[in-house]
């Protein structure tokens, strides 16, 4: 079953301003990892937030975790026209020796000129 | 030069063929994994491998059949397609510092007429 749901399922917002998009997952985790897919292309890595941190920030990229409620946050700043693609949220655990990424639904973020 | 790589980009076949999906990672990843997305942009993980080890084999029918000659490689085949196979496949290795996340390759659409 999907590990991850995210929401909104798509954003629509004007360049310069922010967009935040929320994750929500069910069992433990090691960690949580943000990744974007552009259009037809595969998918980068964004940033990864570990279980025992609340905040971490990359550029314009700010992301939160609450694993008392299960849920993550993605907010990018000062949105640019070349950020509209599609933000997965993955969260991480451990299958022996392998590390395993499930993936949320996804939300497709459409930044207007 | 591409970490992840994957051929071919686009596969059109008809139903009942046999058709295999080549990745090669040059990041010295110990693990690789195979994952489909759909029409809808879900992302499942189907298979990972670890050191040419089989670690994860999601319920995927057994028409699915992964292979990992080295460590640097893990290729899928797939018999007889059915319709219901069409979607894009990515490759994806990780490995090394876990910040890093994984890195996807750009993925093999399929179509199956």
């Amino acid at each position: 079953s999907q590990q991850g749901e995210e929401d909104p399922q798509a954003l629509s917002i004007q360049e310069g301003e922010n967009a935040t998009m929320n994750c929500s997952y069910k069992t433990s985790i090691n960690n949580l990892q943000w990744y974007r897919q552009n259009s037809g292309r595969g998918l980068v890595h964004l940033i990864l937030i570990r279980s025992n941190e609340r905040e971490k920030h990359s550029g314009r990229l700010r992301v939160t975790l609450d694993t008392s409620k299960k849920s993550s946050s993605l907010l990018i700043t000062a949105s640019r026209a070349a950020d509209t693609a599609s933000y997965f949220c993955a969260t991480a655990a451990f299958s022996g020796s392998a590390r395993q990424l499930t993936f949320g639904s996804g939300t497709q973020l459409t930044v207007l000129p | 030069d591409t970490a992840v790589s994957q051929t071919p980009k686009y596969l059109v076949t008809q139903m009942g063929n046999d058709k295999s999906i080549k990745c090669e990672q040059n990041l010295g990843h110990d693990t690789m994994y195979w994952y489909k997305q759909d029409s809808k942009k879900f992302l499942k993980i189907m298979f990972s491998y670890n050191n040419k080890e089989l670690i994860i084999n999601e319920t995927v029918p057994n028409r699915f059949s992964p292979k990992s000659p080295d460590k640097a490689h893990l290729n899928l085949h797939i018999n007889s397609l059915e319709l219901g196979d069409s979607a894009v496949y990515f490759c994806a290795s990780g490995g090394g510092q876990i910040s890093n996340g994984y890195t996807f390759g750009s993925g093999t659409r399929l179509t199956v007429v």
